[in-house]
């Protein structure tokens, strides 16, 4: 079993829909999460951290994190063809700085 | 523009040739990150320093690969005798000491081994 698990997609949904992004992991020592937005060739670019349980809003994004499941979400609203890109999942444990670990990323594509 | 930079942007060599790649990150930023990434992967950790030091390595770097950052500031990563299998996207991030979460990654460099 993988770290961190994440459906690679691709996944396809209408210009303004709500779209649903997850991530599994195995290590309960991982408190840090982020999500992070990188389009085709280009590094990834950070959206939303969050620390421990919880939610976290901004703009159209929504960050979940539900540490008694292991399980993390990404919501964004009103979703624009701009939002087409991969979304990667990523934790980090107690020992900050010294233990990112990433998903494989979702391929998103908001179609117009 | 997140501020960490990198060069080249793409590098094409053949088989058995070495490569060097640079990071320079965002100036406040004293921990800088390396990682590689495949097709259709996430970023894969590499190495990491705390100012000059290099704090941690993965397994995944071999013998072959080196990573200096002299004086804290930009780091260089170098490849000796590259593979086909090295063809990826090397990344760079950089973080402020006390942040935890908030990386910040360069554009990445494409390596292409021919």
């Amino acid at each position: 079993q993988k770290e961190v698990e994440q459906d690679p997609g691709p996944l396809s949904v209408p210009e303004g829909a709500i779209v649903s992004l997850n991530c599994t992991y195995s290590n309960s020592a991982f408190q840090y999460f982020m999500w992070y937005r990188q389009y085709s060739r280009k590094g990834p670019e950070l959206l939303m951290y969050t620390y421990s349980s919880g939610n976290k809003e901004d703009g159209r994004f929504t960050a979940q994190v539900d540490k008694s499941s292991k399980y993390i979400s990404l919501f964004i609203r009103d979703s624009q063809p701009s939002d087409s890109a991969t979304y990667l999942c990523a934790m980090s444990d107690r020992n900050y700085g010294q233990n990112f670990v990433f998903g494989p990323g979702t391929r998103l594509s908001v179609l117009p | 523009d997140t501020g960490v930079s990198q060069d080249p942007r793409h590098k094409i060599t053949k088989r058995g040739q070495n490569v060097t790649f640079r990071c320079d990150p965002i100036s406040e930023h004293n921990r800088l990150y390396w990682y590689r990434q495949t097709l259709g992967q996430g970023p894969e950790f590499l190495t990491y320093f705390q100012n000059e030091a290099q704090l941690e390595k993965s397994r995944l770097l071999s013998d072959r690969f080196s990573a200096e950052r002299p004086k804290g500031s930009f780091s260089t990563l170098e490849i000796q005798r590259t593979e086909q299998g090295d063809s990826a996207m090397y990344l760079c991030a950089s973080i402020l000491d006390g942040g935890v979460g908030e990386q910040y990654f360069g554009p990445g460099t494409r390596l292409t081994v021919t």
